[in-house]
């Protein structure tokens, strides 16, 4: 089965710049969705389609996806943003939906 | 506006069963697929399968196969989770969710605990 793998864990200072990882066997070619679950929450949906915004959703939170690599960036990170967050993929060969194992962000 | 509400938390023993509802509305019920997935405490998502609203088809993940049964009554535009014969190991937050290849709507989670 698919395997997608992301760091557990990314720290940030306000105002700057995470990057949240989500890695896979040519991952590049499939379509990487990202969720944000705050704590007793349900998950979010942030970006899908590697690049694409939920209304709703700042212009803050952005996506890529290249080779073996999927990216979330957050820019201008603000303590709101600290939160869980995951990659999901959707696997052809088996018609199966794929998540990766969460990277939390802190909010230093 | 889309929602799925889902029923309330649960607390069985071990062996027993227990079902979870996830009613929709907002949309179409047999337009999208509906899918589910767990949460065991601390841990991350994992996806659970998913069901065809339209034929009825259930579509397993690994490891889920064979104590879950997913279900729906079209007519009340809701989707059902069964887990039988419960383990300790299955306390966990349940949540539906619509399917487009991707989540954009969630439940708010169902907390099944299993405890004697």
């Amino acid at each position: 089965s698919y395997v997608l793998t992301q760091p557990p864990s990314v720290s940030v200072a306000p105002g700057k710049t995470a990057r949240i990882t989500c890695g896979g066997n040519n991952i590049g070619s499939k379509s990487v969705h990202w969720y944000q679950q705050k704590p007793g929450q349900a998950p979010v949906l942030v970006i899908y389609y590697d690049r694409d915004r939920p209304s709703g959703i700042p212009e803050r939170f952005s996506g890529s996806n290249s080779g073996n690599t999927a990216t979330l960036t957050i820019s201008r990170v603000e303590a709101g943003d600290e939160a869980d967050y995951y990659c999901q993929v959707w696997d052809s060969s088996s018609d199966h939906r794929v998540f990766g194992g969460g990277t939390k962000l802190t909010v230093l | 506006q889309v929602q799925l509400v889902q029923s309330g938390s649960e607390l069985k023993k071990p062996g027993a069963s227990v079902k979870v509802s996830c009613k929709a509305s907002g949309y179409t019920f047999t337009s999208y697929a509906l899918n589910w997935v767990r949460q065991a405490p601390g841990q991350g998502l994992e996806w659970m399968g998913w069901i065809n609203t339209n034929t009825g088809n259930p579509t397993y993940a690994q490891g889920f196969s064979g104590r879950c049964v997913f279900s729906l009554d079209t007519s009340v535009s809701t989707a059902y989770l069964q887990i039988s014969s419960l383990k300790a190991e299955d306390t966990a937050v349940y949540y539906c969710a619509r399917d487009l290849y991707y989540f954009d709507y969630w439940g708010q989670g169902t907390l099944v605990t299993v405890s004697s």
